[in-house]
């Protein structure tokens, strides 16, 4: 158990919609992070945050936004939903700085019909 | 795009032997990470080994790092059942904000 939670596990919901997914990080831990893994990209970063604050951007749609609140949850939203947007979803946290080590949540799986 | 690629894509060997997987990345790094997945679920942290470290120890798991070829390779002694699973490398680099570039992954599997 790597101390990162995840809710939810399964999400399974139909093209055009919006979902959210929430990422709670270890104790301690100031950056989130989220990946996106597909079959066809392989684990592909999607976005950072540190306390608050937006780091940086990978490869993330227009059609998704991310935040991190002020207790350091964070959640992603994906909205207008397709079917390439099917993926295990998931959220890493770590304390930044120079080791950099991130440790993974068990992810979401979001299957779009 | 990736970063890393592993070597090989997947290795089947017996339960006991020695597993060795090999990662190559492209550009400069601070850090290398190997990871491990099980089926569908989440990355398990293994061990990291920083830019200026050649070899690392942690149990079973042994990680070389060759910076001048930009590779590096995890070997898992004493290979058992539980260790079936894909195994990724992950590299930080100099210009990347902390993101994590994955390989492809090996996938490993330990016959009985």
């Amino acid at each position: 158990d790597s101390g990162v939670t995840q809710t939810p596990k399964h999400l399974i919901t139909a093209t055009g919609q919006r979902v959210t997914l929430r990422c709670s990080p270890r104790s301690g831990d100031l950056s989130v992070y989220w990946y996106q893994q597909s079959l066809d990209q392989g684990l592909q970063f999607l976005i950072h945050y540190y306390n608050g604050e937006e780091r940086a951007k990978g490869n993330i749609l227009e059609r998704f936004s991310a935040q991190q609140f002020p207790d350091l949850h964070s959640e992603l939203n994906l909205s207008s939903l397709e079917l390439g947007d099917s993926a295990l979803y998931f959220c890493a946290s770590g304390q930044a700085g120079g080791r950099n080590e991130q440790f993974f949540g068990p992810g979401t799986r979001l299957t779009v019909l | 795009s990736q970063q890393g690629e592993e070597d090989p894509q997947a290795l089947s060997i017996q339960e006991g032997e020695n597993a060795t997987m090999n990662c190559s990345y492209k550009t400069s790094i601070n850090n290398l990470q190997w990871y491990r997945q099980n089926s569908g679920r989440g990355l398990v942290h293994l061990i990291l080994i920083r830019s200026n470290e050649r070899e690392k120890h942690s149990g079973r798991l042994r990680v070389t790092l060759d910076t001048s070829k930009k590779s590096s390779s995890l070997l898992i002694t004493a290979s058992r059942a539980a260790d079936t699973a894909s195994y990724f490398c992950a590299t930080d680099t100099i210009q990347g904000a902390q993101k994590l570039v994955f390989g492809q992954g090996t996938r490993l599997t330990i016959n009985p």
